[in-house]
């Protein structure tokens, strides 16, 4: 069973241009969370989706960040028009539908976004 | 909202020397995890606490949450350069969906 899935693992973007990152959650897992760690700053979260619904954005920034999971496919971070300050890595997690139990998450590599 | 503060914020120790690192939680936690992050890599998960006096185990790492709940420890013991790396606490919510608060981190080195 493989694992968390991210790529790309490096991304390079100039300013102004949009980076797009993918996560394919563990087999059997139907929920997935993105979450931001910043250069000297600790893991943040940011969006917590589940199959073509947005759950919780709490931790996204209202401009320029949209989140999807859809149906088929892997769940989508996407950063439009990229400053430098969203250079940072960005980690992915997912975990069981186990209904009313707890169950850790388990996180992918990571995406390291790199703003030129 | 939850904040959690780890402490100490780095550790250098010598090879087969014990250590504590302590997770301290302004609110009541209900889920508390310990991951392991290496430089430049995703969190590896260590364990998962729930219940108050709450006590795992794993090879040589033991992790505690005290009966309030609201204070967790982790222990290593005879330590390794392999058990170098950042220590991240996480908590999250009365839910087992919610998404999880993370502490600062510790960092740990360890000499040969």
């Amino acid at each position: 069973n493989a694992g968390v899935m991210q790529n790309p693992r490096h991304l390079v973007r100039r300013r102004g241009q949009e980076a797009r990152l993918r996560c394919s959650p563990m087999k059997g897992h139907s929920h997935v969370y993105w979450y931001r760690q910043l250069p000297e700053e600790g893991l943040k979260f940011m969006v917590y989706l589940q199959k073509e619904n947005i759950i919780d954005e709490s931790g996204m920034p209202k401009e320029r960040f949209s989140a999807e999971f859809p149906k088929e496919g892997p769940s989508i971070l996407r950063i439009q028009q990229v400053v430098r300050g969203d250079s940072a890595a960005y980690f992915c997690a997912s975990s069981p539908n186990a209904g009313s139990l707890r169950y850790e998450q388990y996180f992918g590599p990571g995406t390291r976004l790199t703003v030129t | 909202s939850q904040e959690l503060e780890q402490s100490p914020q780095s550790l250098i120790v010598q090879e087969g020397k014990n250590l504590t690192i302590n997770c301290t939680s302004s609110k009541t936690l209900y889920g508390l995890y310990w991951y392991k992050q290496k430089y430049g890599e995703g969190l590896i998960f260590l364990m998962m606490l729930q219940k108050g006096g709450e006590e795992k185990s794993h090879e040589k790492i033991t992790a505690k949450l005290d009966e309030k709940k609201q204070q967790s420890s982790l222990h290593i013991t005879a330590s390794q350069p392999s058990h170098a790396g950042i220590y991240l606490c996480g908590a999250d919510g009365k839910t087992s969906y919610d998404k999880v608060i993370f502490g600062p981190g510790t960092s740990l080195s360890v000499i040969p």
